[in-house]
C-alpha cells in the first residue's frame, strides 16, 4: 500500500503559467480532498470529492479546478498561476462511511514567481 | 459558511507542564476531528468525536467534544518533547455536508 501519493514534491512557476498537481491513493477511498496551508491559516479546503464523477467546492476554489475521473486519482489544475497561490498543498482521502480517518499524502511545496 | 477557530495559535510550556488547544465552530457538527503535524510533515490523524459530550483519552492525550457539538479541546498531561507541532481540529458538519474543514492550528513548542 502506498496510501497517498503526490506530485511533484517542488515546483517552482512563473506568473500566468499553468501546471497540475497529482494525487492518487490505492486505499480505494471515495472521499478525496485538496487543501492548501499558509503560515497561521491552517488547512483551507479547496475542492473535494466523493465519488468519482462528483466534485464540489471547498473554502477557497478560485483560481483552481479539479476532476475525478477515476476513484484512484484527483489532480488539482492551477490555471493561470498567480504568486497568491504559493503554498503547502496537501491532498487528503478517507471512507465515506465508518471512521473517516483522513490519510494526507507528502505535499507539494509550490512558489509562484 | 462553516469555519473552525482554535485558541491559542502558539503555545510555548517547559517540558512536564500541562497543554490545552480549544476548538470552536459556528456552526453544529456532525463529528470532529483531531490531527497533529510534525515541523516539515504531514497533518496525521489522532481520534475522532462522534457523541454530544463525549470524552476520550490517548496515554497522556485527553480529547473532549461539546454539549452542543460546536466545540472540542485536546489536553495533554505532562508534556515531552515529543509533543512537538501543530494539532488541529477538523469538523464535519451536519446534514448532506460531506466537507471537512479544518481551524487554524496551534502550534506547541516544548522547551526540554
Amino acid at each position: 500500500n502506498a496510501g497517498v501519493t503526490q506530485t511533484p514534491k517542488f515546483q517552482v512557476l512563473k506568473t500566468g503559467q499553468s501546471m497540475t498537481l497529482q494525487c492518487a491513493q490505492d486505499m480505494n477511498h471515495e472521499y478525496m480532498s485538496w487543501y492548501r496551508q499558509d503560515p497561521g491559516m491552517g488547512l483551507r479546503l479547496i475542492h473535494y470529492s466523493v465519488g468519482a464523477g462528483i466534485t464540489d467546492q471547498g473554502e477557497v476554489p478560485n483560481g483552481y479546478n479539479v476532476s475525478r475521473s477515476t476513484t484512484e486519482d484527483f489532480p488539482l489544475r492551477l490555471l493561470s498561476a498567480a504568486p497568491s497561490q504559493t503554498s503547502v498543498y496537501f491532498c487528503a482521502s478517507s471512507y465515506l462511511q465508518g471512521p473517516h480517518e483522513q490519510f494526507f499524502g507528502p505535499g507539494t511545496r509550490l512558489t509562484v514567481l | 459558511g462553516q469555519q473552525v477557530m482554535q485558541i491559542p495559535q502558539y503555545q510555548h510550556v517547559q517540558e512536564g507542564e500541562d497543554f490545552t488547544t480549544y476548538c470552536n465552530s459556528s456552526t453544529t457538527l456532525s463529528n470532529i476531528q483531531w490531527y497533529k503535524q510534525r515541523p516539515g510533515g504531514h497533518p496525521v490523524f489522532l481520534i475522532q468525536l462522534v457523541k454530544s459530550g463525549e470524552v476520550k483519552k490517548q496515554k497522556r492525550l485527553t480529547f473532549q467534544f461539546g454539549e452542543a457539538k460546536k466545540n472540542s479541546s485536546l489536553h495533554i498531561t505532562a508534556t515531552q518533547t515529543t509533543d512537538v507541532g501543530t494539532y488541529f481540529c477538523a469538523g464535519r458538519g451536519g446534514g448532506a455536508t460531506n466537507k471537512l474543514i479544518f481551524g487554524t492550528g496551534t502550534l506547541l513548542a516544548v522547551q526540554p
